[in-house]
């Protein structure tokens, strides 16, 4: 159980251009999801909190115009990169939890972006 | 500030021995404690959580917890080359809130065969 899907796995894209990337929550229901982001050799960088029905909680230096996040089911959370530059080509993670409390962090298998 | 401190390593332990990895976290108020396993390129897979003070063991595989010392350690025994891998020390900070993992940099533990 506790499966945490995201899509796509790898992307290359343009600069200046947007991309989608979609993680869904395959066998429970996540009113949060967590988006980290990890550059080579660094660790996770948790870059925002989705909140199913409501606004996402953006952590500190990361532009909420950028990455926009949208939380608009139980199962479903999307992360827009706008107007990608090749600064943002990273490994983007999405985590979710299957319970409350001291639950852990379920990950999706990532999403490889390289932005050219 | 939250912070999780790691030695990168490489840590490289011979095929059969212990492999020892240490953590150490800022935040006395830290309730819950996990270990993650990062293949390179790959998404981290959880291997333990731990919440209260002592050793707890599941296979291969032992998590200890000081929170006085505010250290977490993972020991792995009759180490294997496919436990070769990255381990993620994360802590959370409050238990019943929806706050996501801190993370530590990880250790790079390589098993020779």
């Amino acid at each position: 159980g506790a499966v945490v899907s995201q899509h796509p796995s790898r992307v290359i894209c343009k600069s200046g251009t947007s991309v989608k990337i979609e993680c869904r929550s395959l066998d429970f229901q996540a009113t949060t999801m967590f988006w980290y982001r990890q550059f080579p050799k660094q660790s996770l960088m948790l870059m925002a909190t989705s909140n199913e029905g409501s606004k996402a909680t953006y952590e500190q230096g990361v532009e909420k115009d950028k990455f926009l996040i949208n939380h608009a089911s139980l199962t479903l959370s999307t992360l827009t990169v706008t107007s990608a530059h090749p600064e943002d080509s990273s490994f983007y993670i999405c985590s979710a939890s299957s319970g409350g409390g001291n639950s852990p962090l379920h990950f999706g298998n990532g999403t490889r972006l390289t932005v050219t | 500030q939250k912070e999780v401190e790691q030695n990168s390593g490489p840590l490289s332990v011979p095929e059969g021995a212990i492999a020892s990895l240490n953590c150490t976290y800022s935040d006395r108020v830290s309730q819950s404690f996990f270990w993650y396993r990062q293949y390179s390129g790959k998404s981290p897979e959880l291997i333990m959580s731990i919440y209260s003070n002592g050793d707890k063991e599941d296979g291969r595989f032992t998590a200890q917890l000081n929170k006085a010392s505010q250290y977490v350690s993972l020991l792995i025994r009759d180490s294997q080359p496919s436990d070769s891998a990255t381990y993620l020390c994360a802590v959370k900070i409050e238990a019943g809130g929806a706050d996501g993992l801190t993370f530590g940099k990880g250790t790079h533990l390589i098993i020779q065969p």
